[in-house]
């Protein structure tokens, strides 16, 4: 049973705002969501993390509601090089908390 | 500041050769340490997660090992490689209290050939 579920693929313009959800229906109480960012040959990157409500930083928000059974990311004013596939992390309730498997990501390619 | 250092960056080796790849990070004690693969254009899979030495979980059957004989040093390693193999392995660390915010190395291209 996959722990986290995200479309495979989506495109946007530069300057336009892209919002990517994440659906994962079995989070447990303490588990946190996580965003990375991951760019070819190199390892992902952390973007921003959150346990309910909104979170804001310097490159994203994170909206998470009430039931905590999805999260939406969601960048600003995309540019050429937010092309890139990001992943949503959430702990492993069936393996332990440190077991972290990430799902199949989200390839965002923004044209110009 | 903490950092982590994955070697090599690229490495070509035959079938059935041994493997060993390294991973250290430095500025922190008593991280959760993990070994990642990455296929050409597929996900992370979790290879290995430790959470002190000499304490490795296998997430996946495989034809890998992995130990940690230091606190920060972490280590995949193979007997005989397969083509199957080949693949972009990331090394990542996290501390106890943060769990889903990990740190990742720069990784290493192998290909078995």
């Amino acid at each position: 049973l996959a722990k986290t579920t995200q479309p495979i693929s989506m495109d946007s313009y530069e300057g336009q705002e892209v919002n990517i959800t994440c659906s994962h229906n079995n989070i447990a109480t303490n588990d946190y969501i996580t965003w990375y960012q991951q760019f070819p040959s190199q390892g992902p990157r952390f973007i921003i993390q959150g346990y309910k409500t909104k979170v804001t930083n310097e490159v994203a928000s994170l909206f998470i509601p009430a039931d905590r059974k999805s999260s939406t990311l969601s960048l600003p004013r995309v540019s050429l090089s937010d092309t890139a596939v990001y992943y949503c992390l959430v702990g492993d309730m069936d393996t332990g908390r440190r077991a972290l498997t990430f799902g199949s990501g989200t390839r965002l390619q923004v044209q110009p | 500041s903490q950092t982590i250092h994955q070697w090599p960056a690229t490495l070509v080796q035959p079938v059935g050769s041994p493997l060993s790849l390294e991973c250290t990070v430095e500025g922190t004690s008593n991280p959760n340490l993990y070994w990642y693969r990455q296929a050409a254009g597929r996900g992370l899979q979790l290879l290995f997660y430790s959470v002190g030495i000499g304490q490795i979980s296998s997430e996946v059957p495989q034809n890998l090992s992995a130990s940690r004989p230091q606190d920060r040093q972490f280590i995949l390693s193979s007997k005989k490689l397969l083509l199957s193999d080949s693949g972009f392995y990331l090394c990542a660390w996290n501390i106890q209290a943060d769990n889903e915010k990990l740190f990742f190395g720069s990784g290493t291209q192998l290909s078995v050939l």
